[in-house]
């Protein structure tokens, strides 16, 4: 199972919403990220997770607010968000050690839209 | 600092084979990924180097040069569902950071 899950597939909020998406793994990875990634251009790296704890945050703004639960799941909690901040949001999981072995698995992403 | 370079589109005809280069400065190089992300979807994974050479897994090959800071990615026998977008993307030491390069848009054409 190579799968990487999230919920939900669109989502549209206004500016005052507080709205979660989640992402979910059964790989056993211990290495989770959250991405944002705007028309035609890279994925950009938001935030990674390492045996849940917050490894890396890219100084990504206090409105997007991560959270791993447990190893198989990862949260992103958003809050007070920004027209500027609609984008496709993925989520992507990898082992932790060895060389090459951090192979990122992408989820199919959650496309947000804020109004 | 870091700086990855593919080219923004190609197109290339049905059957054919195409290159899609990508150069790449960094400090700290541990990797170098090839992921195909089409319009709307993840991207999904392709390939990975590490040593110098070449790495070939079906009809698909990806070469990399470290002294030169340099990657290919190889399709063969195109087919009109490669039509994608294919996303060059450096590992760094010390960390999970995987900086992606803007992606090369292939088309292909009939």
């Amino acid at each position: 199972d190579t799968e990487v899950t999230q919920t939900p597939k669109h989502l549209v909020m206004g500016m005052t919403n507080k709205k979660s998406l989640k992402c979910e793994q059964h790989m056993g990875h211990r290495a989770m990220y959250w991405y944002k990634q705007k028309a035609k251009k890279p994925p950009e790296l938001m935030f990674v997770y390492s045996y849940e704890k917050l490894s890396i945050n890219e100084s990504v703004p206090s409105r997007f607010s991560p959270e791993c639960p447990n190893s198989s799941l990862l949260n992103l909690h958003l809050h007070a968000l920004q027209p500027e901040d609609s984008a496709l949001y993925l989520c992507a999981s990898s082992q932790v050690v060895g060389p090459g072995t951090d192979t990122q698995y992408f989820g199919p992403g959650t496309r947000l839209t804020v109004l | 600092g870091q700086n990855i370079d593919q080219p923004t589109e190609m197109t290339a005809t049905e059957g054919a084979i195409v290159q899609i280069n990508c150069t790449y400065q960094t400090s700290g190089f541990n990797g170098l990924f090839w992921y195909q992300q089409h319009a709307g979807e993840a991207p999904t994974f392709l390939s990975y180097n590490v040593l110098d050479g070449l790495e070939e897994k079906g009809r698909f090959s990806s070469f990399l040069s470290r002294s030169k800071g340099y990657s290919y990615l190889l399709l063969k026998e195109l087919q009109m569902k490669d039509s994608a977008s294919y996303l060059c993307a450096v590992r760094r030491t010390g960390g999970f950071k995987t900086i992606f390069g803007a992606g090369t848009r292939l088309f292909v054409k009939a």
